[in-house]
C-alpha cells in the first residue's frame, strides 16, 4: 500500500511551460526526498527537504516541504526535454526507512 | 566505476524456477536495500540490512523471497518456485549510514520477466 499520492500521474507538456507537481500524504514524516529516474536507470537524487516549510532550489526546480511536514511539491520553471522523466517523492520515517511515492511521469516535447 | 551494481540486468524465467539476483553496493556503505518496481509506479521496499543483519522485511513479501548479505558487503535475492506476479524491475540500494536523512544510491536494477 502506497502512503504517499503523487498528482499528477502522467504530465505532457510543452517545452518552456511551467509545471507542479504535488505528493501528498496523512503521514509525518522526518524528511522527504525528491528523485528522477530514467527508464533503464535507478532513481537520482534531486534534493532531501528536512524542515517543515522549507524550501529549497535546484536551477529551475523548486521543492517545498509542507508545514506540516506531511507533504512536498515540486515546481519546474520553463522545462526542457531534458527534464523528462519519472519523477519519485519519497518520505523518510525515522532513520532507516523510505517510502516512495506513486510516481509522476514527465514528458517535456520540443 | 564505484557506483551500485546489479547482475544480471535482464533475467528472463519460466513460472516455477527458481531465480537469484546479486547486488554490489558502494564499498563501505553499511546499509543495503532492495526494492520491487512495476511500471511507471514508485519502488516499493522489500528488505532493509545494516552491516550482514537483516533489520526489516516487508510484509508484502512471500516466503518464496530470501535476501542475504554475507560479511556485509554484497547481498543477493533469491525468488523460488517464480510466479507470473514476480515480473518487475528489482532494485538495490545503499546508505553510507551517516547521519540521516541519507541518500540512496540505486543500482540500475534487474529486471525479471515470468514466462
Amino acid at each position: 500500500t502506497q502512503l504517499l499520492e503523487q498528482s499528477p500521474q502522467f504530465l505532457s507538456i510543452q517545452e518552456g511551460e511551467n509545471l507542479t507537481v504535488y505528493c501528498n500524504s496523512s503521514s509525518v514524516f522526518s524528511s522527504l526526498q525528491w528523485y528522477r529516474q530514467e527508464p533503464g536507470e535507478g532513481p537520482v537524487l534531486l534534493v532531501t527537504v528536512v524542515t517543515g516549510g522549507e524550501v529549497k532550489k535546484l536551477k529551475r526546480l523548486t521543492f517545498q516541504f509542507g508545514d506540516a511536514r506531511k507533504d512536498s511539491s515540486l515546481h519546474i520553471t520553463a522545462a526542457q526535454p531534458g527534464d523528462t522523466g519519472l519523477y519519485l517523492c519519497a518520505g523518510v520515517w525515522g532513520t532507516y526507512k523510505y517510502i516512495f511515492g506513486t510516481g509522476t511521469r514527465l514528458k517535456v516535447l520540443a | 566505476d564505484t557506483g551500485v551494481s546489479q547482475n544480471p540486468r535482464h533475467k528472463i524465467t519460466k513460472r516455477g524456477q527458481n531465480v537469484t539476483f546479486r547486488c554490489d553496493p558502494i564499498s563501505e556503505h553499511n546499509r543495503l536495500y532492495w526494492y520491487r518496481q512495476t511500471l511507471g509506479q514508485g519502488p516499493e521496499f522489500l528488505t532493509y540490512f545494516q552491516n550482514e543483519a537483516q533489520l526489516e522485511k516487508s510484509r508484502l513479501l512471500s516466503d518464496r523471497f530470501s535476501a542475504e548479505r554475507p560479511k556485509g558487503s554484497f547481498s543477493t535475492l533469491e525468488i523460488q518456485r517464480t510466479e507470473q506476479g514476480d515480473s518487475a524491475m528489482y532494485l538495490c540500494a545503499s546508505t553510507p549510514g551517516l547521519s540521516p536523512p541519507d541518500t540512496q544510491y540505486f543500482g540500475p536494477g534487474t529486471r525479471l520477466t515470468v514466462l
